[in-house]
């Protein structure tokens, strides 16, 4: 079955440090986002590409780093210049042709020890 | 303002009754408009697409009023399962902009 993974599903970063989550699909999407869910709150872009090796800031860019080398892969770096990295993360992708919405990935829950 | 609005919530209501979600949005090129379901501590899942016409999946409906900026999810007979946040996802002409809502939670209680 079509999916998107993410992983790892939780992730505890020290201070200082870098940290790379992974998200894969095999939907054959040409768009795939990074967003991130504070608790009670709504989710807020981090990062967005369209095309392999093309990716924009959304809302929330500072203290993150993403890649996208391949069409399934689109990687997010949280790095140490991210003061408050505790969340959950939310990887998504879609057909921007068609229009049917996001699937989303099933989250990466990091917290910061 | 916000571009997405949606009722703050939480709602509280007992098993079969009818529940209205409501969210409006603010940018007239808005083009696409979903419903998201969330269940706690877990992604946002397709609930239902939303067009002009009004569409229908079992106990949910879902309207869209383009006049009005304004787009509406309608559960029947609610069941303790449909606990959990409902997301309102408007998308924009070209489809790269897409704006969700904070949600509104709900309790579903026997």
């Amino acid at each position: 079955d079509g999916g998107i993974t993410q992983s790892p599903k939780y992730l505890f970063r020290k201070e200082g440090q870098n940290v790379t989550l992974s998200c894969e699909q095999n939907l054959n999407h040409d768009a795939m986002y990074w967003y991130r869910q504070d608790p009670g709150q709504g989710l807020r872009l981090i990062y967005y590409s369209q095309i392999v090796n093309d990716f924009q800031k959304g809302d929330i860019a500072e203290g993150y780093s993403v890649s996208r080398e391949k069409k399934e892969s689109f990687p997010l770096t949280v790095t140490s210049a991210q003061k408050n990295p505790t969340a959950f993360y939310l990887c998504a992708s879609s057909n921007v042709k068609f229009n049917y919405g996001y699937t989303f990935g099933s989250g990466t829950r990091l917290t910061v020890v | 303002r916000k571009e997405v609005e949606q009722d703050p919530g939480p709602f509280n209501v007992p098993e079969g009754a009818t529940v209205a979600f409501n969210c409006t949005y603010s940018n007239s090129a808005s083009q696409s408009f979903f419903w998201y379901r969330q269940d706690c501590r877990k992604e946002p899942k397709l609930l239902m697409s939303v067009y002009s016409s009004g569409n229908e999946d079992g106990r949910f409906t879902a309207q869209l009023n383009r006049a009005s900026q304004y787009i509406s999810l309608l559960i029947r007979d609610s069941k303790l399962s449909d606990s959990a946040t409902y997301l309102c996802v408007v998308i924009y002409t070209g489809g790269f902009k897409t704006i969700f809502g904070a949600g509104t939670r709900l309790f579903v209680k026997a």
